[in-house]
């Protein structure tokens, strides 16, 4: 069984100022991590995935995502945010092969000019 | 990257008609295919996995003589929508998986379906 959640329904920040975003996440077989990033009406795009190589992994658009098994967290930052980067966040896990996902709720991110 | 399409991406009709969504992985094949119901303002739920040539496998509390699914090839997937009522209105995205790469998985653009 595996599960993931989201800390914080809506996270609001400036642009420039740095972006977290909360992902803890429990799966019975090592995981493989993902954070997806959905602007209205559109499908996901991926930013990155963690598949058991480099904790550290970086992603697209500036992000990156640190695993922390201690932890059980895959917490996604930015160092400095920009207004494109307002849309809804998902974090997801997958087991065995990865490929059937399951999802936190959702993180709708906003950046305040 | 490898590309998902999914058709159409609106569909609005009316309650009691049949819709069907297709979900077409463009430049690999896919042995299995999922499909994901989101509510507005809300997370992806799995409906079901479509597995190619075979039965699809449903998700507790979907019904599957709701939601047809049948996967013909390896690069389609196709969900019907039966007998439709504004209740089953939702965005629904398919993704896929290029055969034999775990871990990766690519997402449909969605459709967004509107029963009147």
């Amino acid at each position: 069984a595996q599960s993931v959640t989201q800390l914080g329904s809506h996270v609001s920040v400036s642009e420039g100022a740095l972006v977290l975003l909360r992902c803890n996440y429990s799966s019975s077989v090592p995981p493989y991590l993902f954070w997806y990033v959905q602007y209205p009406n559109q499908g996901l795009q991926l930013l990155l995935k963690y598949t058991s190589a480099a904790t550290l992994v970086k992603g697209i658009n500036g992000f990156e995502a640190e695993f922390k098994k201690s932890e059980t967290s895959f917490h996604l930052t930015k160092p400095s945010a920009h207004m494109s980067d307002a849309a809804e966040y998902f974090c997801a896990v997958g087991g065995n092969a990865g490929n059937m996902l399951t999802f936190g709720g959702g993180t709708r991110l906003m950046v305040k000019p | 990257g490898a590309v998902v399409s999914q058709h159409p991406s609106r569909v609005i009709c009316k309650s009691g008609t049949s819709v069907k969504i297709e979900c077409r992985s463009l430049d690999f094949q896919a042995t299995t295919m999922f499909w994901y119901r989101q509510f507005p303002k809300q997370s992806l739920m799995l409906m079901a996995t479509s597995n190619e040539g075979s039965k699809a496998t449903y998700e507790q509390g979907v019904e599957k003589d709701k939601f047809l699914i049948n996967h013909a090839s390896l690069t389609l997937s196709t969900l019907t929508v039966t007998s439709a009522h504004p209740e089953d209105s939702s965005f629904y995205i398919c993704s896929a998986s290029p055969s034999g790469s775990p871990g990766e998985l690519f997402f449909g653009e969605g459709s967004r379906l509107t029963v009147l």
